[in-house]
């Protein structure tokens, strides 16, 4: 199995709302990474995580909040959110390790805020 | 992770021709990765160059390295719709699970 999943494949939510966007693979992979695109720009990084452990936050607000309960699942908690936040979120995995290895991408969770 | 920056931003092309992007990057590299997103979906990686590897193939897709001049170029050949794209470069130089940082890309458009 080379994939990534990642549910729901859309997602509309009010701001005071709480969701969770889910990701997960069952490649072996030890890191997993959270990425956020906006409208014809570049995917920009969240958070990774490295052997379930939060390795990088790349100073993302506090309404959003990773989870990584095991190796093959990682969610992204969200709350009271903005219509700025609306967006294409992507969740990645690698085998980790060291010297940087490829990235999978899931197909990402589309996110409109309202 | 450093950025890339690739060049041109936007190429378009008929069917069948070549289509080559280049990326350049500031700092020195462990490896180099391109990948592809078709619109609205989900990256997919293409290919991962090694800093000590000078040119990588698979099927259609050619890469090339310059260590010296800090820079990558993509080639990929006899293009089919299909190829309808944006092109990313990915830089690395840290050590383990560091996350990308993506420029703007190369939009590729195959004309029919």
């Amino acid at each position: 199995d080379t994939e990534v999943t990642q549910t729901p494949k859309h997602l509309v939510m009010g701001m005071t709302n709480k969701k969770s966007l889910k990701c997960e693979q069952h490649m072996g992979h030890r890191a997993m990474y959270w990425y956020k695109q906006k409208a014809k720009k570049p995917p920009e990084l969240m958070f990774v995580y490295s052997y379930e452990k939060l390795s990088i936050n790349e100073s993302v607000p506090s309404r959003f909040s990773p989870e990584c309960p095991n190796s093959s699942l990682l969610n992204l908690h969200l709350h009271a959110l903005q219509p700025e936040d609306s967006a294409l979120y992507l969740c990645a995995s690698s085998p980790g390790g060291a010297g940087g290895r490829e990235q999978y991408f899931g197909p990402g969770t589309r996110l409109t805020v309202t | 992770s450093q950025q890339g920056e690739e060049d041109p931003q936007a190429l378009s092309i008929q069917e069948g021709e070549n289509a080559t992007m280049n990326c350049s990057y500031k700092t020195s590299i462990n490896n180099l990765q391109w990948y592809r997103q078709n619109s609205g979906r989900g990256l997919v990686h293409l290919i991962l160059i090694r800093s000590n590897e000078r040119e990588k193939h698979s099927g259609r897709l050619r890469v090339t390295l310059d260590t010296s001049k800090k820079s990558s170029s993509l080639l990929i050949t006899a293009s089919r719709a299909a190829d309808t794209a944006s092109y990313f470069c990915a830089p690395h130089s840290g050590g383990g699970a560091d996350g990308l940082t993506f420029g703007k890309g190369t939009h590729l458009i195959i004309q029919p």
